[in-house]
């Protein structure tokens, strides 16, 4: 399993676009990345999953350079809502897939 | 996106009994299902994964015997704490999957063993 590489803590103020970069300098051809969301008490939330070059939804776009060697979380305009912890996690799309879960960055979105 | 159903979501037992925490995936079938525990302020620890009709694959350092996994239908696993200690206390979440790339989690149990 690819191993994965974030900030521990990142601060943001409202209305700003926050990037937070992961690095998956193993990852494997069949890999996929995939990031969650937690807030205390819950169960993580799926946000967005890519392969490779650019994916956007409706709430947040993920960046992955050509090498897929890291990847890049994008959340425009953050509010206060969006505190929490991010998670990446890289795999393969197989049934024998184990999410392994990093320690994730904590993004306090300041008033 | 798919609903993942955990219950109870908040236990309370005494030492020494067991206690059985419930995963259902509610519009899909799950073919895998993860059991994760989180300490505070930690991470998720994968504690062992499970394939529908299988013996569920336990982490390393993760006793099968004490954490009891049942995935005996394609909507349902159960996680069972055997004689429960004070130490189990932990917030435990389940994840399953159908066979697309994400998993999708309930909304985690947090147990208290007094």
């Amino acid at each position: 399993l690819a191993k994965t590489t974030q900030p521990i803590s990142m601060d943001s103020y409202e209305g700003q676009e926050v990037n937070i970069t992961c690095s998956h300098n193993n990852i494997a051809t069949n890999d996929y990345i995939t990031w969650y969301q937690q807030f205390p008490s819950q169960g993580p939330r799926f946000i967005i999953q890519g392969y490779k070059t650019k994916v956007t939804n409706e709430v947040a776009s993920l960046f992955i350079p050509a090498d897929r060697k890291s990847s890049t979380l994008s959340l425009p305009r953050v509010s206060l809502s969006d505190t929490a912890v991010y998670y990446c996690l890289v795999g393969e799309d197989n049934y024998g897939q184990n999410f392994v879960f990093g320690p994730g960055t904590r993004l306090s979105v300041l008033p | 996106g798919a609903v993942v159903s955990q219950h109870p979501s908040r236990v309370i037992c005494k030492s020494g009994t067991s206690v059985k925490i419930e995963c259902r995936s509610l519009d899909f079938q799950a073919t895998t299902m993860f059991w994760y525990r989180q300490f505070p302020k930690q991470s998720l620890m994968l504690m062992a994964t499970s394939n529908e009709g299988s013996k569920a694959t336990y982490e390393q350092g993760v006793e099968k015997d004490k954490f009891l996994i049942n995935h005996a239908s394609l909507t349902l696993s159960t996680l069972t704490v055997t004689s429960a200690h004070p130490e189990d206390s932990s917030f435990y979440i389940c994840s399953a999957r159908e066979g697309a790339p994400e998993a999708f989690f309930g909304q985690g149990t947090r147990l208290t063993v007094v």
